[in-house]
């Protein structure tokens, strides 16, 4: 069965800090992975997808996402976090055979300090 | 407008009764998802729809829960006898693509529409 899990319930960094949102998935077959984060009382936002090829992907707003198949982590990064980037963000993984249906982790608040 | 529009933004229900919630795609969008949001939870998938063909419904809780796109394009979300674990942000999807060439599309959300039963 597919899972997603995001260990961390809230992450808090300063400003102009890297910053890191943890993601591990299980999915039979190679995996599709997506972040999309949410703000308050809006839907969710696509960042960036993972489907085949450079482990490093890059998306919107600097944010970047890395890959790793061995470790079965798809691990949201942005070198240096505004106090904007404060909000609710959620990894997402759908197999390719198969099923239609996407599975959400339960979500990671981010907390960016002035 | 550009982006996936949801109706209403806000329902409050009485434990019974019937609601009916609307989603207007992008136009064009070939595939759509209905999700469900419980209170400090991620979007549970419900139900996708390729054109007005239901491929997947294996996330509906119940047979009180219904979709349609008879068109192919705005889809409306129907919960009969609601209950008051029905109460969560119900969360409309779109994607350009459908079947498997649309999997690995972005999916574009609406705001949703906050069900509270009461």
């Amino acid at each position: 069965a597919q899972s997603v899990a995001q260990p961390e319930d809230q992450v808090n960094v300063a400003e102009g800090n890297p910053l890191t949102v943890k993601c591990t998935y299980s999915v039979s077959g190679n995996p599709y992975l997506f972040w999309y984060v949410q703000y308050p009382n809006r839907g969710l936002q696509f960042l960036l997808k993972y489907i085949t090829g450079d482990n490093l992907v890059k998306g919107s707003y600097g944010f970047e996402a890395e890959f790793n198949k061995s470790q079965t982590s798809f691990h949201l990064k942005k070198p240096s976090a505004l106090v904007s980037d404060s909000a609710l963000y959620f990894c997402a993984v759908r197999g390719q055979s198969g099923t239609y249906k996407y599975i959400f982790g339960t979500g990671t608040r981010l907390k960016v300090l002035a | 407008g550009a982006g996936v529009s949801q109706s209403p933004r806000y329902k409050v229900a009485k434990r019974g009764q019937d609601v009916a919630l609307r989603c207007d795609p992008i136009s064009g969008h070939v595939s759509l998802f209905w999700y469900q949001q419980a209170l400090g939870q991620g979007p549970e998938f419900l139900t996708y729809f390729q054109n007005e063909a239901q491929l997947d419904k294996s996330g509906l809780p119940s047979d009180r829960f219904f979709a349609e796109r008879p068109e192919g394009s705005v889809s409306t979300l129907k919960i009969q006898r609601t209950q008051q674990e029905d109460s969560a942000v119900y969360l409309c999807a779109s994607s350009l693509a459908g079947g498997r060439g649309g999997s690995n599309q972005p999916q574009h959300f609406g705001d949703g529409t906050r069900l509270s039963i009461l």
